[in-house]
């Protein structure tokens, strides 16, 4: 059974702040996504990871960066958190790139930006 | 520009009838399409596909119907229970692009028991 952690379940962060999202799947997935949900948006991918030390840019990368030093282990940083980055982070795994193939989800963090 | 697009936010439907989501989409390079349940508090959750190269496809209760030339794809969940309360969102993946993941932005499904 696929299994996809988030570090916090919730989190509150003050405005300037440097954040960290940390994700760890146990499967030996090759890839790995980080998305933002917000209500009428949908999912939105931040930054994807298809290998270690890989990364590439999603739809809205802009004030995010991300570090995939282990195969398991894809993590998110807001360099200085701001208001509108106030969601909910979702973070999945999948075993290939190849369209059909299932993403597995962790259960998300909500973070909020004060 | 949303390239999925769910134009009903929420669905009301009684236990033992049709559950019948839309979905609209623009991007004619989508090579899949995909729906995912979410519980709040939970990951989103794979529930079934299609490729673009079908028009139905059919697992248990669960049946996606795929029409390219509307660009418009439905998921039927039949019978309806309870449990299937959650939000339903559609995706696109075009092999062109990554196999990226455009999610629209979700249905919330309520059954009635």
């Amino acid at each position: 059974d696929v299994k996809v952690t988030q570090s916090s379940r919730y989190l509150v962060k003050r405005t300037g702040e440097k954040v960290f999202l940390e994700c760890v799947q146990d499967m030996d997935h090759e890839n790995m996504f980080w998305y933002r949900q917000d209500p009428g948006l949908g999912l939105r991918l931040i930054y994807f990871s298809y290998d270690v030390k890989m990364k590439e840019k999603g739809d809205i990368p802009e004030g995010y960066s991300v570090s995939r030093e282990k195969k398991e282990r894809f993590s998110l940083i807001l360099e200085s958190a701001s208001t509108n980055q106030t969601s909910m982070y979702l973070c999945a795994s999948s075993l290939g790139l190849a369209g059909n193939n299932e993403q597995f989800f962790g259960p998300g963090t909500r973070l909020t930006v004060l | 520009d949303q390239q999925v697009k769910q134009n009903s936010p929420s669905l009301s439907v009684q236990e033992g009838r049709i559950s019948i989501l839309n979905c609209d989409y623009t991007n004619s390079m989508f090579d899949y399409f995909l729906w995912y349940k979410k519980y709040p508090a939970e990951g989103p959750t794979f529930l079934i596909s299609i490729s673009s190269i079908k028009d139905k496809n059919e697992d248990g209760r669960f049946t996606v119907f795929l029409n390219k030339s509307a660009k418009h794809l439905s998921l039927h969940i039949v019978p309806s229970q309870p449990g299937d309360s959650a939000v339903y969102f559609c995706a696109g993946v075009a092999k062109t692009s990554y196999d990226k993941v455009i999610f629209g932005p979700g249905t919330s499904l309520s059954v009635i028991p």
